[in-house]
This record gives structure tokens, sequence and C-alpha cells, in this order.
């Protein structure tokens, strides 16, 4: 267990779809992330979220959108996705940033969700 | 030219052989040194991290980290089948900008065979 817990773990949706990702963090941190993972490509930063502000929007469509109601929980949602959008989405988690400056410190990562678009 | 290299293998060696994974980057800015391991189906674990330039040890696991050549490597001793898994290199770096993003190799997978 890494306390940071994603559901569902798999997911296939069609294109016309609505579906959200959630996840939710139990190591008291203050930033959480959304990562896409596709084969024998580096993982791909989506949004960030500090003190439930959104700091980092990396060029995402707007066919994914995020939504972090408390420092706990982050949503990704999904509409109208593209079969290429098919990947494993990874929640992450880290300390908060102070004063804008990163500490060094890492980031601890959820199982991810497995995303299938048909 | 990406900012992180890594070769993504795939990796095969016989139980209690040496592992021996490296990844080049380009941005000299980078600090912080880490690698993540990651098994089928899972998402990434923090292996080891390191600091600026040096060597790390934690049982098995050797990191080095050489600055001057851009490049780091990730050792493991005594392999073992349980080994098996992907291991991706990532490297941040510290700045007074809002640079708190990882930026990863594509992973190396790494069979240990039995």
């Amino acid at each position: 267990e890494t306390g940071v817990t994603q559901t569902p773990r798999h997911l296939v949706m069609g294109m016309t779809n609505k579906k959200s990702l959630k996840c939710e963090q139990h190591l008291g941190h203050n930033a959480m992330y959304w990562y896409k993972q596709s084969a024998k490509k580096p993982l791909e930063l989506m949004f960030v979220y500090n003190f439930k502000e959104q700091t980092e929007n990396n060029s995402v469509p707007s066919r994914f959108s995020p939504e972090c109601p408390n420092s706990s929980h982050l949503f990704l949602h999904l509409h109208t996705l593209q079969p290429e959008d098919s990947a494993l989405y990874l929640c992450a988690s880290s300390p908060a940033f102070v004063d804008r400056i990163y500490s060094g410190n890492t980031i601890y990562f959820g199982e991810g969700s497995w995303l299938t678009v048909v | 030219q990406k900012e992180v290299e890594q070769d993504p293998g795939p990796l095969s060696v016989p139980e209690g052989a040496i592992v021996s994974l490296n990844c080049t980057y380009s941005n000299s800015a980078f600090q912080y040194f880490m690698w993540y391991r990651q098994y089928s189906r899972k998402g990434p674990e923090l292996l080891m991290y390191t600091y600026s330039s040096g060597n790390k040890e934690d049982g098995r696991f050797t990191a080095q980290v050489d600055k001057s050549s851009k490049y780091i490597s990730l050792f493991i001793r005594d392999s073992q089948p349980s080994d098996s898994a992907t291991y991706l290199c990532a490297m941040s770096a510290e700045t007074p900008f809002n640079d708190y993003k990882l930026s990863f190799g594509a992973g190396t997978t790494v069979t240990v065979r039995a």
C-alpha cells in the first residue's frame, strides 16, 4: 500500500461516454498530480494541485477535466475521449510546495487506472 | 533531444547477476535524482533518492550520480526474480521558480531468470 488509492483500476469507455477517475491519498500531503503513462514513453505530467489550487495544466486537451475538492481527493473527469487516450493514468501526491519552491521531496504514486477507449 | 534518455531494454539476466541501469540527461540544472520500480500493472514506487553527485547504497541497491557527465546509474547486486520490473529514472531541478516537475526516463524493463 502506497497511501494513494485510485478507483476504478480498470475502465473501458466509448468515445461518447462520460466517466471519472478518483484518487484519494492518506499521507497528509497537500499536493496532488495526474500523470499519463503510455507504452514505451516517459510519464507525462497532466495536472498539478497545490493546496487545492491548480498550478499546472500541461497543455492537456479539454476533454480531460480535473477537480480537487480538498487536499486528500483528486478527480479526473473524462468525456468524448479518443482511442489514443487509452493509457495508464496515475495519481500521485507529495508534500506541498512552500513559497513556490520545490523542496525536493519526491512524490508517491497510486497503482493507476487502466483506461481503454473504444 | 529528449531531456532524459533511458534505454528501454528489455534486459534479461540470470539470478545472482549484477543488473546495471543508467540514464543520461541534458539539463544541467537537475539536482535531485530518483529511481522508481514499477511492477507489471502497478504504479511506480520510489526505490532510491539522491541529491547532487555521489553514491548511495541501500541493501543490494546502489545509485550513482555523475553530474559532470550528466549520467546516473542504478546497480542491483545478487539479483532475484522478484527484482523483475520496469525501472524508471526521474530527476528534478531546484530553482526559485515553480519547478516541481519531475522529468522521467521511459523506463528499462528487467527480467531476472531463476
